[in-house]
């Protein structure tokens, strides 16, 4: 089955530097790869996605970019600020017609903004 | 916030009760998903709902039982759990049928914690 590594564990940045969170995974059959974030009290929520047909998305201060060759992505945060810090997790699936998918998700990333 | 409620939020248990954690989903959606969330863990997929059957069980202890009654309602009975049970336990849904792309959304969790 698929198996999703994520790196760093922990990591603390200043107010206004980039961060970035990187993701490897081995089957590569898997064409979808979501990343979520999780503040404390609260479920996971998805804030942005990759799907294999692009290299790269961004969505304002947030991107991912996607290596299928090396299976691997990344998330890119710039112009961090606290509001950022929580728990970020890379996830990956196989999407396709069908019904429900499995997503199989990182250990996740603690993100902590330093004002 | 996300379309999809849990309740309780917090659940405190003996070892010899039964309990039932439920989830309900308001955002249309026919594929229905519980995972589990430990301390310093990937999420751990559980169960998968699609159109109320299961298709996934990812070699789940029966002291944890589903139910799916239909397609906005999910619900997981538990009873002589163990303290390494305590956990967060979130319940997710999506789409899941007649589309390629799909996407998870995830309720606020549920802290149950075994004594």
């Amino acid at each position: 089955g698929e198996n999703v590594e994520q790196h760093p564990s922990t990591l603390s940045v200043q107010e206004g530097d980039s961060a970035v969170i990187k993701c490897t995974y081995s089957d590569s059959a898997s064409n979808y790869f979501p990343w979520y974030k999780q503040e404390l009290g609260k479920g996971p929520q998805l804030i942005i996605d990759i799907r294999s047909n692009v290299g790269e998305k961004k969505d304002q201060r947030i991107a991912v970019t996607l290596n299928k060759t090396a299976k691997h992505f990344s998330l890119h945060i710039t112009e961090t600020q606290p509001e950022d810090s929580a728990v970020y997790f890379c996830a990956a699936s196989i999407e396709g017609w069908g019904s429900a998918r499995q997503l199989t998700f990182g250990s996740g990333t603690q993100l902590t903004v330093l004002p | 916030e996300t379309g999809v409620t849990q309740t309780p939020r917090h659940l405190v248990m003996g070892m010899t009760n039964k309990k039932s954690l439920k989830c309900e989903q308001h955002l249309g959606h026919n594929a229905m998903y519980w995972y589990k969330q430990s301390a310093k863990k990937p999420l751990e997929l559980m169960f998968v709902y699609s159109l109320e059957e299961r298709v996934e069980n990812n070699s789940v202890p029966s002291r944890f039982s589903p139910e799916c009654p239909n397609s906005s309602h999910l619900f997981l009975h538990l009873h002589t759990l163990q303290p390494e049970d305590s956990a967060l336990y979130l319940c997710a849904s999506s789409q899941g049928v007649g589309v390629i792309t799909d996407t998870q959304y995830f309720g606020p969790g549920t802290r149950l914690t075994v004594l």
